[in-house]
């Protein structure tokens, strides 16, 4: 039973490019989350999807970056035009349905991007 | 606003010794509070979870206590060993919605 996959594991862009991160959510759950974490830091939500709507995007900013969980693949994170602040690792983690069971989400391993 | 707040940033400990984090937040919406343990270069593993209608949970050498009057809830891993050397994060949320997490505490589990 596969856990969720994120990939790439390492990505690097140069200022201005965009970057693009993946991420399966576990099989059956149907809630996705993304999260960045700068070094030396905890994770801070960025957002919540569920299949084909973003549920809170309260912690993204408001330019250059965007999320999709389409019907279906794979759940995206975009971010446009990166600079260098942008560099961090951004996790992904899913859940089962909403008030079912613990709520717990499971996390990925992680894209770790770097921006020069 | 940090909606957790967690200390100590950085614990040592000796192998056998007791490790105890702890955390602090505000929101009395918040129904269940997770503990993730993080390894260099991984992703964050749940450790151990409890909800606020109960004042501890263990298991194995893990324990949470949680007071809800307080609202504080904390970490204690009984015997340390090298192995559970490990940043661990305290979370909250409320109706299984987006976690806010604690900033984090790197322990380092001497031998």
């Amino acid at each position: 039973n596969a856990g969720v996959m994120q990939n790439p594991r390492h990505l690097v862009r140069r200022r201005g490019q965009e970057a693009r991160l993946r991420c399966s959510p576990m099989k059956g759950h149907s809630h996705v989350y993304w999260y960045r974490q700068l070094p030396e830091e905890g994770l801070k939500f960025m957002v919540y999807l569920q299949k084909e709507n973003i549920i809170d995007e309260s912690g993204m900013p408001k330019e250059r970056f965007s999320a999709e969980f389409p019907k279906e693949g794979p759940s995206i994170l975009r971010i446009q035009q990166v600079v260098r602040g942008d560099s961090a690792a951004y996790f992904c983690a899913s859940s089962l349905r909403e008030g079912s069971g613990s709520g717990e989400q499971f996390f990925g391993p992680g894209t770790r991007l770097t921006v020069l | 606003q940090q909606q957790v707040k967690q200390s100590p940033q950085s614990l040592i400990v000796q192998k056998g010794g007791i490790s105890i984090i702890n955390c602090a937040y505000e929101n009395t919406a918040f129904d269940y509070f997770p503990w993730y343990q993080q390894f260099p270069g991984k992703g964050p593993a749940l450790l151990i979870a409890i909800r606020p209608d109960v004042s501890e949970k263990k298991e194995g050498r893990f324990t949470i206590s949680f007071n809800k009057s307080a609202k504080q809830f904390s970490l204690h891993i009984m015997d340390s060993q090298p192995g559970d050397s490990a940043t661990y994060f305290c979370a909250a949320h409320p109706n299984f919605n987006k976690f806010y997490f604690g900033s984090g505490t790197k322990l380092n589990v001497k031998p």
